[in-house]
């Protein structure tokens, strides 16, 4: 199986700063199609995940440009831009070149 | 708008089965490929299974293989997953996906005597 291995677990972020999440993969992401299968999800309490990113740094549909997505090899990160009370949760990274399908064990953000 | 509806959880005890369903509208469901996720409390995320558009290929999680069936409807815009001999490690809150950008509200199942 494909492990997803995040760094850090909890982040505490004053507002207007940046926040940083990494997400390092145990095996290229990489698909022969030439798409490499990195997403980003957003889970604020009580809700379903949310996708921010797919393909590494694709911004899903509505997602805030606050949001960006990097790769070099297998370690990925999230990037926020300017942190704000909304972006609060449970941040996760997810590969799906291969099942199992597998998770992150999760960024929790908040807010200072 | 996508919209994906699950339905079906209850408390069960150790060794019942439940099915689930997921009643999906806003789009043609039979052209998408459909997954269930399940995440237990203060726990990742877990995918379960994938089923294609026509429903002749399904993909399970190994440990589930043999005790969870995954199946749709198309004509009903259904999505099931049918769950036999169900543990207390199989409770948990269970999500149907499309495309990874629209999931549903989750339907909560919970194993215990």
């Amino acid at each position: 199986d494909i492990v997803m291995t995040q760094t850090p677990l909890s982040l505490s972020v004053t507002p207007g700063q940046s926040a940083s999440i990494s997400c390092r993969s145990s095996q290229s992401l990489l698909h022969s199609d030439g798409r490499t299968y990195l997403y980003w999800h957003l889970q604020k309490p009580g809700q379903p995940p949310q996708l921010l990113i797919y393909e590494v740094s694709k911004r899903a549909s509505g997602v805030s440009e606050r949001f960006s997505g990097g790769v070099s090899g297998t370690d990925f990160t999230l990037k926020i831009n300017r942190v704000e009370a909304e972006d609060v949760g449970v941040y996760y990274c997810m590969q799906s070149i291969k099942n199992p399908i597998t998770f992150g064990q999760g960024t929790r953000l908040e807010i200072k | 708008d996508v919209h994906l509806v699950e339905s079906g959880g209850a408390l069960v005890q150790p060794g019942e089965s439940l099915s689930l369903s997921c009643t999906a509208s806003g789009f043609s469901f039979g052209d998408y490929w459909m997954v269930w996720v399940r995440q237990a409390p203060g726990q990742r995320p877990e995918w379960v299974a994938t089923i294609n558009p026509d429903g002749s290929q399904t993909y399970y999680l190994d440990a589930l293989r043999g005790r969870f069936v995954v199946s749709r409807e198309n004509a009903k815009n259904s999505l099931f997953l049918q769950m036999h001999s169900l543990r207390p490690d199989d409770s948990g809150v269970y999500f149907c996906v499309r495309d990874w950008g629209n999931w549903g509200q989750g339907t909560p199942v919970s194993v215990s005597s």
